[in-house]
């Protein structure tokens, strides 16, 4: 049992190239996450998807793409990256909706500079 | 709009001291609230949640609905309590989780 799993670990950029983040559970989970961790300002949400066929925009969507391409797999696209776009990608996948034990499961995160 | 904030960004306290991480939150609704933490080379992992009212590695946390406050205590810390601390909003359609910006912990032998 795996949990959450992203590829790739480490990526180095180039200004406007592109490049998809890819992220896979194996929890049988309705909800999925990117966040990006970034110093001083902790983890920000760039997209979610709350059940397979949905996404909708987190607080920083700006220059991200994503699709929900079954159950397991939530990729994150940046389609011409920028600086401002390095930092620490976390994909996580949660229980929908359900208050009682609604916890949220981490990847180990992708470290992506764009130079 | 919902929000998280924890005052410290880093927080330092010699081994055997008490400790309190801070976390205040704005939300017009019911909030559900967590906290996360982040060990040195591990995943990101859930550490308490306030529906819960445990206590994990003897940290506890109160919800006070009045000062809109969330804080994170533990007596006597530990130095493998060393670690960044995040505290997180849950909103009431249960899908969207907010961070706040994070409290490093360093516990000093």
């Amino acid at each position: 049992n795996a949990g959450v799993t992203q590829t790739p670990k480490f990526q180095v950029l180039k200004t406007g190239q592109s490049m998809t983040l890819q992220c896979a559970q194996d929890m049988n989970h309705n909800s999925m996450y990117w966040y990006r961790q970034d110093p001083g300002m902790g983890l920000r949400l760039i997209y979610y998807s709350a059940s397979e066929g949905t996404t909708d925009k987190g607080e920083v969507p700006n220059g991200y793409n994503v699709s929900r391409l079954n159950k397991r797999e939530f990729s994150l696209r940046l389609e011409s990256a920028a600086p401002s776009q390095t930092s620490v990608y976390f994909c996580a996948s949660s229980e929908r909706g359900e208050r009682i034990g609604n916890t949220i499961y981490f990847g180990e995160g992708s470290w992506l500079t764009v130079v | 709009a919902q929000r998280v904030t924890q005052p410290e960004k880093l927080l330092s306290v010699f081994k055997g001291a008490p400790v309190e991480l801070k976390c205040n939150y704005s939300y017009s609704g019911s909030p559900e609230l967590f906290w996360y933490v982040q060990y040195s080379r591990q995943r990101l992992q859930l550490l308490l949640r306030h529906i819960s009212r445990e206590s994990i590695k003897g940290f506890t946390a109160d919800l006070n609905k009045g000062e809109t406050s969330f804080h994170l205590k533990k007596p006597f810390a530990q130095e493998e309590d060393s670690a960044m601390y995040y505290c997180a909003l849950r909103d009431t359609g249960g899908f969207k989780t907010i961070f706040g910006a994070g409290t490093r912990l360093f516990v000093k032998a």
